[in-house]
């Protein structure tokens, strides 16, 4: 099974559509982050956080929310999606004693029309 | 600001070996990381470096020269199935990993 998981794989929504993004692991892994991959750019972190407690915007947070609702589970949100949120997006994880390798889920294609 | 520049774009032969640069300016510095991504998939580790030098991991090496703000990703005996993409990331001084945008390596029979 997979370490690092993330549902749905595919999504094809329409602009206003609120979203949500899972993550989950079993890595046992304090540290988890959402980011967003577009073509031509590198990868861009949303949210992340540290503990179920802590929650830290990334460089682009505006217009996306998050839920840590476990040290298993991470969740992004979408209020109202719009068109330039299409993008490629990435859960991953880390344990700060191994000098904080992330390790990824297999990503969310989200398609915003 | 922090910037990460690399490639976008290498062609090599199979093989044959690549090297692929990653020069960094960033607020700080906690390591440096090569990623491999074949399209659509995740980012999986490749290396780390921390100190100056080169680490050798069977047909890959990474370099580092922190007071240059430069590293390479050597690759040798190039097989079709390294055709990906290579990110380069810096950890800053606040323990964030700060991306380049990827080189996509073709490889050519």
């Amino acid at each position: 099974d997979a370490d690092v998981t993330q549902t749905p794989r595919n999504r094809i929504t329409k602009t206003g559509k609120r979203i949500m993004l899972e993550c989950s692991q079993t890595k046992g892994h304090d540290r988890m982050y959402w980011y967003r991959q577009d073509p031509g750019l590198g990868l861009r972190l949303i949210y992340y956080s540290f503990d179920v407690k802590d929650i830290n915007k990334g460089e682009i947070s505006d217009g996306y929310s998050v839920s840590r609702q476990a040290q298993a589970k991470f969740s992004l949100s979408l209020e109202s999606a719009i068109p330039n949120q299409t993008a490629l997006y990435f859960c991953a994880t880390s344990d700060w004693g191994h000098y904080n390798e992330q390790f990824f889920g297999p990503g969310t294609r989200l398609t915003v029309l | 600001g922090q910037n990460i520049d690399q490639p976008t774009e290498m062609t090599a032969t199979e093989g044959a070996i690549v090297q692929i640069n990653c020069t960094y300016q960033t607020s700080g510095f906690n390591g440096l990381f090569w990623y491999q991504q074949h399209a659509g998939e995740a980012p999986t580790f490749l290396s780390y470096n921390v100190l100056d030098g080169l680490e050798e991991k069977g047909r890959f090496s990474s370099f580092l020269s922190r007071s240059k703000g430069y590293s390479y990703l050597l690759l040798k005996e190039l097989q079709m199935k390294d055709s990906a993409s290579y990110l380069c990331a810096v950890m800053d001084s606040n323990y964030q990993l700060i991306w380049g945008a990827g080189t996509k390596l073709i490889i050519k029979p």
